[in-house]
């Protein structure tokens, strides 16, 4: 099936500075990718979705000028925390579509300090 | 708006098989999913079911679709320790692939040897 890799799998980073999470696919090409965040014993939360070669779209309460997007390539989407704090450490997780499916990648642990 | 319910855990013994149930609210949903995230790991697609289906199987997963009440089970035949995780029920009104998936919270399965 197809892969999804995200990297990196765990950050820890101290509060302000800004953080880089890649996601990629593989063995296939997407033309759109998902950024969910997961808080603990807690659902998916849809966060944004990332078309290649245009601007993300943000759900609702969501700031986008706080989580940016960019998603340059149909192989690599990326999502940059910026300024983060304390309360922004989650697990955030891409997935890439292709066809009918959503393929999703392991998760980045974030801890902000 | 879209809600998907699940009950939040479930503890059955080794052998025995496992019912996890989900109702959703939409019933233009086109494609029903199931996914497992073990702790600290991303989501592995088990198993999915387009909405004129009612019953999916696939050697020890059954899924079962009741569209007239809007539910969807996943029964694990058979159920072993390794099958401890939290299953996930999703559903998306597209099949283009290009539409997020909206989430159940998860029911936590334990296994009981």
């Amino acid at each position: 099936g197809a892969v999804v890799s995200q990297h990196p799998s765990r950050v820890i980073c101290k509060s302000g500075t800004s953080v880089k999470i890649e996601c990629r696919s593989l063995d296939f090409q997407a033309t759109t990718m998902f950024w969910y965040r997961q808080f603990p014993k807690q659902s998916l939360m849809l966060m944004a979705t990332s078309n290649e070669g245009s601007k993300a779209t943000y759900e609702q309460g969501v700031e986008k000028d706080k989580f940016l997007i960019n998603h340059a390539s149909l192989t690599l989407s990326t999502l940059t925390v910026t300024s983060a704090h304390p309360e922004d450490s989650s697990f955030y997780i891409c997935s890439a579509s292709w066809r009918y499916e959503q393929f999703f990648g392991p998760g980045t642990r974030l801890t902000v300090l | 708006g879209e809600d998907v319910e699940q009950s939040l855990f479930l503890s059955v013994r080794e052998g025995d098989s496992s019912v996890i149930n989900c109702t959703y609210t939409d019933s233009s949903s086109t494609y029903l999913y199931w996914y497992k995230q073990e702790p600290g790991a991303g989501l592995q697609l088990l198993t999915y079911i387009f909405s004129n289906m009612d019953m999916k199987q696939d050697q020890r997963l059954t899924v079962l679709l009741n569209k007239k009440d809007k539910h969807l089970s996943l029964r694990i035949a058979d159920t072993q320790t390794g099958d401890s995780a939290i299953y996930f029920c999703a559903e998306t009104l597209s099949n283009s692939g290009n539409t997020p998936l909206v989430f159940g919270k998860g029911t936590r399965l334990s296994v009981i040897a």
